[in-house]
């Protein structure tokens, strides 16, 4: 079965340095995610992406964040100054549509900001 | 409570036995989706239940879905020991389709 796959599954990284977490999405979706889940809470929606540019995006995604879809296979999630508080699980999702079918996570990026 | 709260929080159960998880919402939702979290794992879809239905099934799961009380169930009959894992309720709105993710039940069934 078609799989959402995430790289790395660990990053490490010092607080201020940019990060960038990869997601390659299941091949014929069209609609995009990024969610996290801090250590022991919800999981919460970060962003959306549809047609080359961001549908939806929740408080959490500030200036700090962006995302890009560089070519045709991957999804991109960009944080360029890490704080302490970004230390999360990070994932992507990736939808046939926006109308209710599924959205298909990875396994995630665990990012620790020290 | 905040939307998509699950109880319980924990849940201990024997091997075969079945396993009965709630979500409750607050807002009016497009569709209730239910997914399994492993530790340390991605979250991986079980169900999916659109507003206008009331139950489902899939294999050992059923969910129901109750818009007047803003609630739903999930069941897992003959519990298994892999069965062990935390499972969400998500739900999506009209208009958006972010998902918005209960607190979670951890579930641990003994062999």
């Amino acid at each position: 079965e078609p799989e959402v796959t995430q790289t790395p599954s660990h990053q490490v990284t010092q607080m201020g340095q940019e990060v960038i977490l990869r997601c390659v999405p299941i091949s014929n979706h069209l609609y995009f995610y990024w969610y996290r889940q801090i250590l022991g809470q919800k999981v919460e929606f970060l962003v959306s992406f549809y047609n080359n540019e961001i549908s939806e995006k929740s408080e959490i995604f500030d200036d700090q964040f962006s995302v890009e879809r560089p070519d045709g296979s991957n999804f991109t999630l960009k944080i360029r100054s890490t704080k302490l508080e970004d230390s999360a699980m990070y994932f992507c999702a990736s939808s046939e549509t926006d109308w209710g079918p599924p959205q298909h996570f990875g396994d995630g990026t665990r990012l620790s900001i020290l | 409570s905040q939307q998509g709260e699950e109880d319980p929080q924990a849940l201990s159960i024997q091997e075969g036995e079945n396993a009965t998880m709630n979500c409750s919402y607050k807002t009016s939702i497009n569709n209730l989706q239910w997914y399994r979290q492993n530790s340390g794992r991605g979250l991986v879809h079980l169900i999916l239940i659109r507003s206008n239905e009331r139950e489902k099934h899939s294999g050992r799961l059923r969910v129901t879905l109750d818009t007047s009380k803003k609630s739903s169930s999930l069941l897992i009959t003959a519990s298994r020991a892999a069965d062990t894992a935390s499972y969400f309720c998500a739900t999506d709105s009209l208009n958006t389709d972010k998902l918005i993710f209960g607190t979670g039940t951890r579930l641990q069934v003994f062999p």
